[in-house]
């Protein structure tokens, strides 16, 4: 299993640019890298995947380089709604093995 | 299109009683999952299932049970409730993509 290491927290302004960097040294070729929001008292919400090079939707850029051993998770121009735990959960479910959360980054967003 | 649905949202049970959640998805995913997630922490994963009667242990499985009789149903059993099982049970549903999909959990305290 590709183990993750996040920063356990992160500040930041309305308005800033935030980026969450996870780091997977041992990703394997077929693992994927999907990022994760999770609200107080609500289930994670599913931002965005990718497999190598930039990924960007209507939320997030997820930027991978070309060793894939990191991803970073771009937020541009948050608000104080974005103030929850990000996760990145790095793998693929082969249906012999699971893949496991780690702890996130905990995304304080000041006004 | 109701996505993942969790039932019951909350539940108190005394120690040794039995209880089973359960988890259905509308989204014709053959992948279903069961986290728990105490306070302050990351989630960790029971059991899953890769297909309709199919199931597999996850990282913390002991104490619980579970079963895929249907495909749009999981359901996650405790047979005897022990106070170290309060925490909160998230169930997620993963297509052929690499995202899961979550239910918005149940609170379990067991006294």
């Amino acid at each position: 299993l590709a183990k993750t290491t996040q920063p356990i927290s992160m500040d930041s302004y309305e308005g800033q640019e935030v980026n969450i960097t996870c780091s997977h040294n041992n990703i394997a070729t077929n693992d994927y890298i999907t990022w994760y929001q999770q609200f107080p008292s609500q289930g994670p919400r599913f931002i965005i995947q990718g497999y190598k090079t930039k990924v960007t939707n209507e939320v997030a850029s997820l930027f991978i380089p070309a060793d894939r051993k990191s991803s970073t998770l771009s937020l541009p121009r948050v608000s104080l709604s974005d103030t929850a735990v990000y996760y990145c959960l790095v793998g693929w479910d082969t249906g012999r093995r699971a893949l496991t959360f780690g702890s996130g980054t905990r995304l304080q967003v000041q006004p | 299109n109701a996505g993942v649905t969790q039932t019951p949202k909350f539940r108190v049970l005394k120690t040794g009683q039995s209880m089973t959640l359960l988890c259905a998805q509308d989204m014709n995913h053959e992948y279903m999952y069961w986290y728990r997630q105490d306070p302050g922490m990351g989630l960790r994963l029971i059991h899953y299932s890769v297909g309709e009667g199919t199931t597999a242990k996850g990282e913390v499985p002991d104490g619980y049970n579970v079963s895929r009789l249907k495909k749009q149903n999981f359901l996650l059993g405790l047979e005897s409730a022990a106070p170290s099982q309060t925490s909160v049970y998230f169930c997620a549903s993963k297509g052929t993509s690499a995202a899961q999909y979550f239910g918005p959990g149940t609170r379990l305290l067991v006294l």
